[in-house]
């Protein structure tokens, strides 16, 4: 059964530093997330990407946010200069159709410990 | 106030016991989803409904639009539906969800 992978599954970095969240979505799928949950509070919306664009972003998703999708098959979350209250889980999704019509598929995570 | 409203917080049952989870949410909204997070923090999507009742083996979701009320029933518990259930609901015109904080489940043998 297609599924969403993400890598790495566990990543450790020092305040500042930017890293890289990689995520690649099931193939047919048109509309992609990235959320968040830090530990022991509930999941949160960053942003959503339709059409090559942003389609909503969260007032989390700040400046030291980017997405992109430089291949048509990897979707990648970049935090330019990490804090340490960006340690969270970090999951990806995907869905053939919008938020409104159709499931989102979700990805296994990547725990994102800052330093 | 939160948005999205889960109850009861966390929930122990005894196996084949028949389980309840609600939630109650104070926005618009254009559909509502049952998800299960597992122990090793996996998000799996149960159910997306926008009215009614869907029914999948032993889970059973429900919601009523005009009570803003959804709940989640799982028929005949059993030790590997131990995780935590999220409701999550889809506002008008926009592609996000908001979360609810979850029920955990531990169903014991």
């Amino acid at each position: 059964e297609p599924e969403v992978t993400q890598t790495p599954s566990h990543q450790v970095t020092q305040m500042g530093q930017e890293v890289i969240l990689r995520c690649v979505p099931i193939s047919n799928h048109l509309y992609f997330y990235w959320y968040r949950q830090i530990l022991g509070q509930k999941v949160e919306f960053l942003v959503s990407f339709y059409n090559n664009e942003i389609s909503e972003k969260s007032e989390i998703f700040d400046d030291q946010f980017s997405v992109e999708r430089p291949d048509g098959s990897n979707f990648t979350l970049k935090i330019r200069s990490t804090k340490l209250e960006d340690s969270a889980m970090y999951f990806c999704a995907s869905s053939v159709e919008s938020a409104l019509q159709g499931g989102q598929f979700f990805g296994p995570g990547t725990r994102l410990t800052v330093l | 106030k939160n948005e999205v409203e889960q109850s009861p917080q966390n929930l122990t049952a005894q196996e084949g016991e028949f389980i309840t989870i609600n939630c109650s949410y104070s926005v618009g909204i254009s559909a509502l989803h049952w998800l299960q997070q597992h122990p090793g923090g996996g998000i799996v999507s149960l159910f997306m409904l926008s009215s009614g009742k869907k029914k999948h083996g032993r889970l059973i979701a429900t919601i009523n639009i005009q009570e803003k009320h959804s709940s989640l029933h799982i028929t005949a518990s059993h030790p590997r539906d131990s995780a935590v259930y999220i409701c999550a609901v889809s506002p008008p015109y926009t592609d996000k969800l908001i979360f609810g904080t979850g029920t955990r489940l531990q169903v014991f043998p």
